[in-house]
This record gives structure tokens, C-alpha cells and sequence, in this order.
């Protein structure tokens, strides 16, 4: 089945430096999405990427899509400490029901 | 207030004994989800309900049973054929089930099996 993989699995950074976190998918996706999980709370949507090489920025955050839209990262930029948390992609697979990445726990270091 | 509720949000219970999660959800979604975590693991689907009176098993549906007799209402049973049911359970909804969908967590609960 459909497999997806986020790296890196942590990550810790200073405050003010910039992260990224990398999805990859098996197999061609038609969608994918983004959560935000903070530390002892629940998943909460961020944003939806749907067409190839489509890039979408929220404030210091940027979303990209991949051109054979096999795969997807989100950058932040100068991180601060209300960054911390666990940030998942969960592409669709077709079907009715998502899958969610492995996620990447980012510690921002003040 | 809109949203999804999850009572209660710390559950424990003693091996071998079944219990239900409560999921009620007011946002008038067609669609529900229960997903298991486990620590530092990423979310697995466990069943999905696009429609009153009907559900799907998602990957790890061994153990698991679910009904969904009102739109508003997905709750989840873990019962003892379950061989590890301590982990943190979150309800999703989604307005139709499609594509498109942004799914809305609850709070989750977090059941421990003694």
C-alpha cells in the first residue's frame, strides 16, 4: 500500500534559524495537506496543496508542492518558539480516508 | 461554540474489559474519522463513516468497533480482542468526505489499559 515518509523525524533548531520538513510519497497523490499537532494537543489543519509544483506561503511558513506531485515540504522561516510541535503531512489517497505522515517534531531553542 | 468533543479525555480501564470513546461533533459533517496515536507515531486510521448508518474499516480495524446511528455521533468501542489499546484516540470530522475535505480533530482521549 501507499507509504509516506517525513524527514527528518526531529529536528532542533535556535530561534530565529529556519526548518524544513520533507514528505515522500510512493506513489502520485492527488492532494495533499498539512497539520499542525502542539506538544499534548491535537491535530489542527493548516493548508491544502493540489496542483503540481503549486507553492502556498502563510506568514514565515511555505508549502510546496513537487512537480511529479510525489511530494511535499513546509519551510519555516526565523522559527520561534511558538513553532514547536509536531508537523504532519497527510496526502489523500483517492479514496474516502487520508493518510498521515510519520511526522517531524521541531523543538525551537529561545 | 462549534466543534468536536471527546469525553472523557483520560480513560482507564483494566485489561480485558471493552470502552467506548464518546465523539459528538455539532458542525453538521457528514463525515467522521477515529485515528490511534501512539507516542511519537504519526496518526493511523482506524474506521471512517462518510454517511449515517454506515462506516468503513480504515488500517487497523482488528479490535475496533463503530456505529454511527446520528450524523453528530461516531462513537468507538475498543474491546478486548484489542492486544494494545493504550494509545491517545482522535475524532476527526469532515464536511463530505470528499478530496477537498479539511478534517477537524477533537481533544482526544487518552485511554491506559491497567
Amino acid at each position: 500500500g501507499q507509504q509516506v515518509m517525513q524527514i527528518p523525524q526531529y529536528q532542533h533548531v535556535q530561534e530565529g534559524e529556519d526548518f524544513t520538513t520533507y514528505c515522500n510519497s510512493s506513489t502520485t497523490l492527488s492532494n495533499i495537506q498539512w497539520y499542525k499537532q502542539r506538544p499534548g494537543g491535537h491535530p489542527v489543519f493548516l493548508i491544502q496543496l493540489v496542483k503540481s509544483g503549486e507553492v502556498k506561503k502563510q506568514k514565515r511558513l511555505t508549502f510546496q508542492f513537487g512537480e511529479a506531485k510525489k511530494n511535499s515540504s513546509l519551510h519555516i522561516t526565523a522559527t520561534q518558539t511558538t513553532d514547536v510541535g509536531t508537523y504532519f503531512c497527510a496526502p489523500h489517497t483517492g479514496t474516502y480516508k487520508y493518510i498521515f505522515g510519520t511526522g517531524t517534531r521541531l523543538k525551537v531553542l529561545a | 461554540d462549534g466543534g468536536i468533543t471527546q469525553s472523557p479525555k483520560y480513560l482507564f480501564r483494566k485489561e480485558g474489559q471493552n470502552v467506548t470513546l464518546s465523539c459528538e461533533q455539532n458542525l453538521n459533517h457528514d463525515a467522521m474519522y477515529w485515528y490511534r496515536q501512539d507516542p511519537g507515531q504519526g496518526l493511523r486510521l482506524i474506521y471512517y463513516s462518510q454517511i449515517v448508518n454506515d462506516f468503513q474499516k480504515g488500517d487497523i480495524a482488528e479490535g475496533y468497533s463503530v456505529s454511527r446511528e446520528k450524523k453528530e455521533s461516531f462513537p468507538l468501542t475498543v474491546t478486548s480482542a484489542q492486544k494494545n489499546p493504550t494509545a491517545f484516540y482522535l475524532c476527526a470530522s469532515g464536511r463530505q468526505g470528499r478530496v477537498s475535505d479539511t478534517q477537524y480533530f477533537g481533544p482526544g482521549t487518552r485511554l491506559t489499559v491497567l
